[in-house]
């Protein structure tokens, strides 16, 4: 069973503050990963995606991946309370599998 | 920016009877799929779809459930006789498999 974990939260920051967003995956072999933002009652938007190992910036966000560790990460700079969001990371295990989502992590920026 | 159109944004059916959720994929897009989120709970997986063929589909999507691209530009999923446990948002994605998904506004779904 390939899983996607990441904890549920709320993860609270104060404005301007980093957020650091966290997901595990279970399966070695994972070849590409996502960072989704949901805003309640909508669907998810793409933010960042990641496939090597190291750290990927655009803008205030940076993903970083860490594959020995099966591990995935999303900073967020200077968070706005407009960052108020669940946060889903998603994995795909190879070039034809479906995308797999985490339960998410619910961020509340506090202005 | 190209986006992905779902129809209707809202659904109320009564249980045991058949639903069509429509979807328009971006047009160069080769790869669609269609999701599932439980109030609270994770997005699912439940179809993905190549070439005029289901790739691969979840434990979800049993015999209720058939997907089909009618004329080149729709994509649909059709629940057979839903169930109250059917409720949901769905949504509908697709990809050119170099990136990430981009998915719909999709449709809630409720079976009362």
């Amino acid at each position: 069973q390939k899983e996607v974990e990441q904890n549920s939260g709320p993860l609270s920051v104060p404005e301007g503050a980093i957020a650091s967003l966290n997901c595990t995956y279970s399966d070695r072999v994972s070849q590409s990963f996502f960072w989704y933002r949901q805003y309640s009652g909508k669907s998810p938007e793409l933010i960042m995606s990641i496939y090597s190992n190291g750290d990927k910036e655009d803008g205030r966000f940076t993903a970083q991946l860490n594959k020995a560790s099966q591990y995935v990460s999303l900073l967020i700079r200077d968070s706005q309370p407009s960052d108020s969001a669940t946060y889903l990371c998603a994995v795909i295990l190879s070039g034809n599998t479906p995308l797999v989502f985490g339960k998410g992590t619910r961020l509340s920026v506090i202005a | 920016e190209p986006e992905v159109t779902q129809t209707p944004s809202h659904q109320v059916t009564q249980m045991g009877q058949e639903v069509i959720l429509r979807c328009v994929p971006i047009s160069n897009h080769l790869y669609f799929y269609w999701y599932r989120q439980i109030l609270g709970q994770k997005v699912e997986f439940l179809v993905s779809f190549y070439n005029n063929e289901i790739s691969e589909k979840s434990e979800i999507f049993d015999d209720q459930f058939s997907v089909e691209r009618p004329d080149g530009s729709n994509f649909t999923l059709k629940i057979r006789s839903t169930k109250l446990e059917d409720s949901a948002m769905y949504f509908c994605a697709s990809s050119d498999h170099i990136g990430g998904y981009t998915f719909g506004s999709g449709t809630r779904l409720t079976v009362v």
